[in-house]
């Protein structure tokens, strides 16, 4: 365990389905962020929340949607994605100057959409 | 583009032999950082190295950086097969944003 945990760890979703990913840390970090990973492509960075408020989305599609409630939960709630949305969706957390310790990684949820 | 690209995109080497990755990048960075992904899991925080460092170590690891070449290498001495996962590097040019690369998929044989 890293401290970080992602659930579900797998979800297979209808391109009309709603689903949503959840992230939870209590390392006491204050930064928070997802990444997507498809095969044999760098990581993706789609959204970054300081102090629970978005300070970069990555030009994300508007049918990803994130939520920090606060500096320890992070959704992403997922809405008529298409199959190519399919991969491994990473939660990452870090103090806000990711110098002191580097990002702690979730184990990820790998999501398939049909 | 900011992201680090690594090289090469795999490795297979003998346990006990040396693996050298490397990483390029186009921008001026504050900091690299190395992880490490076991297969279809998340990445671990391996190493972080300064622009304002050269060299450094953790246990079997060594990272190095070349700023003028913007260029960064990690050393895995003594290989184990439990070292086989996927290593990226990452850079960051400000406080929290880190861009990663598509790894280098190291195999060490038994």
């Amino acid at each position: 365990e890293t401290g970080v945990t992602q659930t579900p760890r797998h979800l297979v979703m209808g391109m009309t389905n709603k689903k949503s990913l959840k992230c939870e840390q209590h390392l006491g970090h204050n930064a928070m962020y997802w990444y997507k990973q498809s095969a044999k492509k760098p990581l993706e960075l789609m959204f970054v929340y300081n102090f629970k408020e978005q300070t970069e989305n990555n030009s994300v599609p508007s049918r990803f949607s994130p939520e920090c409630p606060n500096s320890s939960h992070l959704f992403l709630h997922l809405h008529t994605l298409q199959p190519e949305d399919s991969a491994l969706y990473l939660c990452a957390s870090s103090r806000i100057s990711v110098e002191v310790s580097g990002y702690t990684f979730g184990s990820g949820t790998r999501l398939t959409v049909v | 583009s900011q992201q680090g690209e690594e090289d090469p995109q795999a490795l297979s080497i003998q346990e006990g032999e040396n693996a050298t990755m490397n990483c390029s990048y186009k921008t001026s960075i504050n900091n690299l950082q190395w992880y490490r992904q076991n297969s279809g899991r998340g990445l671990v925080h391996l190493i972080l190295i300064r622009s304002n460092e050269r060299e450094k170590h953790s246990g079997r690891l060594r990272v190095t950086l070349d700023t003028s070449k913007k260029s960064s290498s990690l050393l895995i001495t003594a290989s184990r097969a439990a070292d086989t996962a996927s290593y990226f590097c990452a850079t960051g040019i400000n406080n929290n944003d880190m861009r990663f690369g598509a790894g280098t998929r190291l195999t060490v044989k038994p």
